[in-house]
């Protein structure tokens, strides 16, 4: 199994041009989500995606749209990039968690990319 | 919102050595999850763990709800171990997001 999938792994833009960075997952979860990790800030949650059909915000969604094309794939759109979207991306999935519990379930990464804007 | 920090920020071993990893929280939680960085920025899924203790292989995970709190051990470790160890915590009011710690960052030398 190849796990999570993320293409690009490495791309450079410039300011104001837009692109899309494609996420795949091939272990049946319904959850996925796209994070972006900068240095002294951690990881950060963007959007998600509970299940197919849906999206919602997560901490940082201002700039990026996102797509959940079907319950495998679950892309990520800068419109228009700017240097502070300079950051390395990463996609995840898990499977959805029990509504009664609120449990959430381990949560597996992509390879991630690597994004230069500038 | 909840917050999460982990000590020490670094740790610089000798292969062989045992060590501790702790995760301190703010608020209940419901599970934890600890994360392996490799230097070559994958991240991997180690212990999904809402209390109790887990192991795998060299590396153990104990997560102490009610205390709020999660520790992470290694023992003999291997240059192989280096790399950032990052711990994360449902949001409050949204088990779907999880919020990371800052990480420890752990070299071991041969």
């Amino acid at each position: 199994n190849a796990g999570v999938t993320q293409t690009p792994k490495f791309q450079v833009l410039k300011t104001g041009q837009s692109m899309t960075l494609q996420c795949a997952q091939d272990m049946n979860h319904n959850s996925m989500y796209w994070y972006r990790q900068d240095p002294g800030m951690g990881l950060r949650l963007i959007y998600y995606s509970a299940s197919e059909g849906t999206t919602d915000k997560g901490e940082v969604p201002n700039g990026y749209n996102v797509s959940r094309l079907n319950k495998r794939e679950f892309s990520l759109r800068l419109e228009s990039a700017a240097p502070s979207q300079t950051s390395v991306y990463f996609c995840a999935s898990s499977e959805a968690p029990a509504f009664r519990t609120g449990h959430n379930s381990p949560l597996h990464f992509g390879n991630g990319t690597r994004l230069t804007v500038t | 919102g909840i917050q999460v920090e982990q000590s020490p920020p670094d740790l610089i071993l000798q292969e062989g050595a045992n060590s501790t990893l702790r995760c301190n929280f703010s608020d209940s939680v419901n599970n934890l999850q600890w994360f392996h960085q490799n230097p070559w920025g994958q991240l991997i899924n180690l212990f999904y763990i809402p209390s109790g203790t887990k192991q795998n292989g060299r590396l153990s995970a104990t997560t102490v709800a009610t205390e709020r709190y999660s520790l992470l051990y290694i023992s003999s470790s291997q240059t192989t171990d280096s790399g950032v160890y990052f711990c994360a915590v449902p949001r409050a009011g949204s088990a779907r997001q999880l919020t990371f710690g800052s990480g420890t960052q752990l070299t071991v030398l041969p």
